[in-house]
């Protein structure tokens, strides 16, 4: 079954709106999460660390103004992309942690500014 | 962690072995080899790591040479569906073997499996 839950899947928004994102951890206990951005053609770029009860770690280049990150709980990360505009068009996915040493990915989230 | 090169694409025919190189030439002694795979418009999917031996799991073979300077993942019957972009990245892990710092993606291998 799934590890890792993200939602929403897929999101159409308007320039200037907020959309958050949910990246939840079903089967264990995540101190960190991880958040990637993929555009077209692309490989995946990580944005930012999620720290559970701290601040997010954000990649060079990475806005942490636009790119708010809430790791509230041990099983939930969530990413609010503010104000977003067209070029945040992306694939938007969240890594957890697992056991055995392996770390899974969510299903991802396609963001689509209008 | 240690870069990866792999080739840009390969291409193989369906029921036949997949076999996927990575080259990871400055592999320290404690970084595994992960590979994971992403097809279209999905998060990637972990397929298998390994840190020295030989790993086999119901998704596929991973082969380490003795130097861990390059491996091969095997995919033993391709289908249609296995059809995606293949990362390799090392990553490096403590002796407890437990890990959850972050991947580093190349650009991987597109693997095209065709009739």
């Amino acid at each position: 079954g799934a590890v890792v839950s993200q939602h929403p899947s897929w999101v159409i928004c308007k320039s200037g709106t907020s959309v958050k994102i949910e990246c939840r951890s079903l089967d264990f206990q995540a101190t960190t999460m991880f958040w990637y951005r993929q555009f077209p053609k692309q490989s995946l770029m990580l944005m930012a660390t999620s720290n559970e009860g701290s601040k997010a770690t954000y990649e060079q280049g990475v806005e942490k103004d636009k790119f708010l990150i809430n790791h509230a709980s041990l099983t939930l990360s969530t990413l609010t992309v503010t104000s977003a505009h067209p070029e945040d068009s992306s694939f938007y996915i969240c890594l957890v942690g697992g056991v055995g040493n392996i770390q899974y990915f969510g299903a991802g989230t396609r963001l689509s500014v209008l | 962690d240690a870069k990866t090169t792999q080739p840009p694409s390969m291409d193989c025919a369906e029921g036949r072995a997949a076999n996927l190189p990575c080259n990871h030439s400055t592999i320290s002694g404690n970084e595994y080899v992960y590979w994971y795979r992403q097809i279209h418009s999905q998060g990637p999917q972990y397929i298998i790591h390994g840190l020295k031996n030989n790993e086999t799991n119901e998704m596929a073979s991973l082969i380490i040479t003795e130097d861990r300077k390059s491996s091969t993942l095997i995919l033993p019957h391709a289908t249609l569906r296995d059809t995606a972009v293949y990362y390799c990245i090392a990553k490096l892990s403590n002796a407890g073997g437990t890990s959850y710092g972050k991947l580093t993606f190349g650009q991987g291998t597109i693997l095209t499996v065709h009739p």
